[in-house]
């Protein structure tokens, strides 16, 4: 049973380009979330998707943009990055009506330049 | 809002020992649960527990509980028997009915054989 996975797992990105992340949930679970995690710092949440449409949003930027798909796939953009985006971006899933348990993707690590 | 605050950076502890993390949580609401998460050097955040706030009862997982104190809002982590494997970050967490997760700075767990 594939677990949440994301990709690319590394990349690397010049300031004020724009970056697409992916992320594919666990099987059987239909809600999609975001974190940025920054060196030495827990993840902190970017927003989360259900039924095609954002239900939440921590406190981000609309540089940082989102997607997810029919088929419960998501993607996370950044436009105009800035070096502060360097981070890693972690994909979580769950059920929305299952219990209260997120599954992490491994991330995916961005560097700006 | 809620803030999750982790005092200890680093801990160690020998192999087999008993070892216990800190952690404190600022909340408003009423219905909210606490997680303990671990990410090693894959980068993959793994749920080690999670208590229901309504639910009194500390949470046990095999070698790890909790000691959660409500009043207080405290929600510590022992991990007896300590294997190796064992050391990585650890994040403390909370989060209200199945959104956001609000994580502490993390304590890095170095175990030495």
């Amino acid at each position: 049973d594939a677990g949440v996975t994301q990709s690319p797992t590394h990349l690397i990105k010049t300031r004020g380009q724009q970056v697409t992340l992916r992320c594919s949930p666990k099987s059987g679970h239909d809600t999609v979330s975001w974190y940025q995690q920054a060196l030495g710092q827990g993840p902190q949440f970017i927003f989360q998707y259900y039924e095609e449409e954002e239900r939440q949003r921590g406190n981000f930027p609309d540089r940082f943009s989102g997607h997810q798909f029919p088929n419960y796939s998501s993607e996370l953009n950044v436009n105009a990055l800035l070096l502060g985006d360097s981070a890693l971006y972690l994909c979580a899933s769950r059920r929305v009506d299952g219990a209260n348990v997120l599954t992490f993707g491994a991330g995916s690590r961005l560097t700006v330049l | 809002a809620q803030t999750v605050t982790q005092s200890q950076p680093e801990m160690s502890v020998q192999e087999a020992e008993t070892v216990t993390l800190s952690c404190t949580y600022d909340t408003s609401e009423s219905d909210y649960y606490l997680f303990w998460y671990k990410q090693p050097p894959s980068r993959q955040m793994i749920l080690v527990i999670r208590q229901e706030a309504y639910k009194q009862q500390n949470a046990t997982e095999n070698r790890f509980s909790v000691n959660f104190q409500k009043a207080a809002k405290s929600f510590s982590l022992k991990i007896s028997d300590s294997q190796l494997g064992d050391a990585a970050m650890y994040f403390c967490a909370s989060s209200n009915s199945g959104y956001a997760l609000n994580f502490g700075k993390g304590t890095s767990l170095l175990v030495t054989p």
